[in-house]
């Protein structure tokens, strides 16, 4: 258990639908990281928040955005859902700013149908 | 853009034997590597990371070694076992200061057959 938690951990939807995929870090990490991994694809890196603001970005989707609350824990929205969305959607937090040792939750299997 | 390229994409030793998975980066500022492990439907795994001051880093039965002239780095695994059997990615660190980002290779599927 690396102390990173993801909810839900699994989630069905239909297409054009918003969902939110909510992520706590471990304690005392400031730094949020989420992945988007598609069925036999590597990870994608979406987006980076530390302590609360945006840090760096990867290629996310304008139909994507994502926040950190002043308690760290993240939430990464999704919306107008398509089918390629449909993917494993992991978010991992460091201690630091810089991405040194990463530590990745159990992550969030999207489905759209 | 940022690149780092992973080879083999499948991998297949027999118990005991050795296995070797290569990663090569585009970006020569990279300065972090960290290899991770991911079994079936399970998070990724760091598993062992080097930094580019240094040429080697040992774990027990795992190592990695960096090449920043030929901007290359691998994992070694020696005395393989089945519960190796994974998919292993490696990343490297692209970019500077608070802006930088993980990049990952493709992965790496490593079964280890009895």
């Amino acid at each position: 258990d690396s102390g990173v938690t993801q909810t839900p951990k699994h989630l069905i939807t239909a297409t054009g639908q918003r969902v939110t995929l909510r992520c706590s870090p471990r304690s005392g990490d400031l730094s949020v990281y989420w992945y988007q991994q598609s069925l036999d694809q590597g990870l994608q890196f979406l987006i980076h928040y530390y302590n609360g603001e945006e840090r760096a970005k990867g290629n996310i989707l304008e139909r994507f955005s994502a926040q950190q609350f002043p308690d760290l824990h993240s939430e990464l929205n999704l919306s107008s859902l398509e089918l390629g969305d449909s993917a494993l959607y992991f978010c991992a937090s460091s201690v630091v700013p810089n991405p040194y040792e990463q530590y990745f939750g159990p992550g969030t299997r999207l489905t759209v149908t | 853009g940022e690149n780092v390229e992973q080879h083999p994409s499948t991998l297949s030793v027999q118990e005991g034997d050795s296995a070797v998975i290569k990663c090569t980066y585009s970006d020569s500022a990279s300065n972090y590597f960290p290899w991770y492990k991911q079994e079936l439907g399970k998070r990724p795994q760091l598993i062992i990371d080097i930094r580019s001051n240094v040429g080697e880093k040992k774990d027990q039965r795992i190592a990695v070694t960096l090449n920043k002239t030929a901007k290359h780095f691998s994992l070694h695994i020696t005395e393989t076992q089945p519960e190796d059997s994974a998919v292993y990615f490696c990343a490297a660190r692209i970019g500077g200061g608070t802006a930088s980002k993980l990049t990952f290779g493709t992965g790496t599927r490593l079964q280890v057959t009895l």
